[in-house]
């Protein structure tokens, strides 16, 4: 296990599509978390999961949006009915829960052009 | 709310120049700071952090001090190579402990280092 994995790497889709994305985290990582992060923005914080439960959403994360991580490994973030506005970035990353450190791990992201 | 501001970009300068970027946060609890690094194409990694007031975190020639006073996390490094061009990000986590741990990160900064 080489660090967090997410496929695809690169999506276009039209609008009004459904799209899903995939991540892996490392593998004795608990917690994961999703990301957006817009052209010249830094990332900006979506959803989180603590296992299986997905404890916290960003206000960011509109009704069109879905994440799961249905056994505690990996997860899948659904945006349905796309809009041109979803073009971004998504950014996952994965930490261990653990008192003495913070660090997140990030994969390479899944770049989403809406057309 | 929690914010962070960053110095703006994009950031040129020559090898083994001197670089500073600028980081300054908001945060209403006592949050780890850390400064994340994007080379292109690939994802976020974790450069360096701090975690308490007074600490200085370092890595690669890399330094930043977590100065409490003036709400401050600037990145240092005494001479840049042109391998070090990349898009630089600060990030705070608030609360350090206890819930979900997000970060927030500033916009980010673009170096470019010439030979």
């Amino acid at each position: 296990d080489t660090g967090v994995s997410q496929d695809p790497r690169h999506k276009i889709t039209k609008r009004g599509q459904n799209v899903t994305f995939r991540c892996d985290p490392i593998s004795e990582h608990n917690r994961l978390y999703w990301y957006r992060q817009t052209l010249g923005q830094g990332p900006e914080f979506l959803t989180y999961f603590q296992n299986e439960a997905q404890l916290e959403k960003s206000r960011l994360l509109s009704d069109r949006f879905s994440a799961e991580r249905p056994k505690g490994s990996f997860s899948t973030l659904e945006i349905q009915r796309t809009e041109q506005g979803d073009s971004a970035m998504y950014l996952c990353a994965s930490s261990f829960d653990s008192p003495r450190t913070t660090e997140a791990f990030f994969g390479q992201g899944t770049r989403l052009t809406v057309v | 709310g929690d914010s962070v501001t960053q110095m703006e970009g994009p950031v040129t300068l020559s090898e083994e120049a001197f670089l500073t970027i600028n980081c300054t946060y908001t945060a209403t609890g006592y949050p780890s700071l850390f400064w994340y690094v994007q080379y292109p194409g690939e994802g976020l990694q974790l450069l360096l952090k701090a975690t308490k007031a007074d600490d200085k975190g370092s890595n690669k020639g890399f330094e930043a001090t977590y100065r409490k006073e003036t709400t401050s996390f600037h990145l240092e490094k005494g001479s840049v190579q042109v391998s070090d061009s990349a898009v630089y990000f600060c990030a705070l986590s608030d609360p350090p402990s206890g819930s979900a741990r997000q970060l927030t990160f500033g916009s980010g900064t673009q170096l470019t280092v010439l030979p």
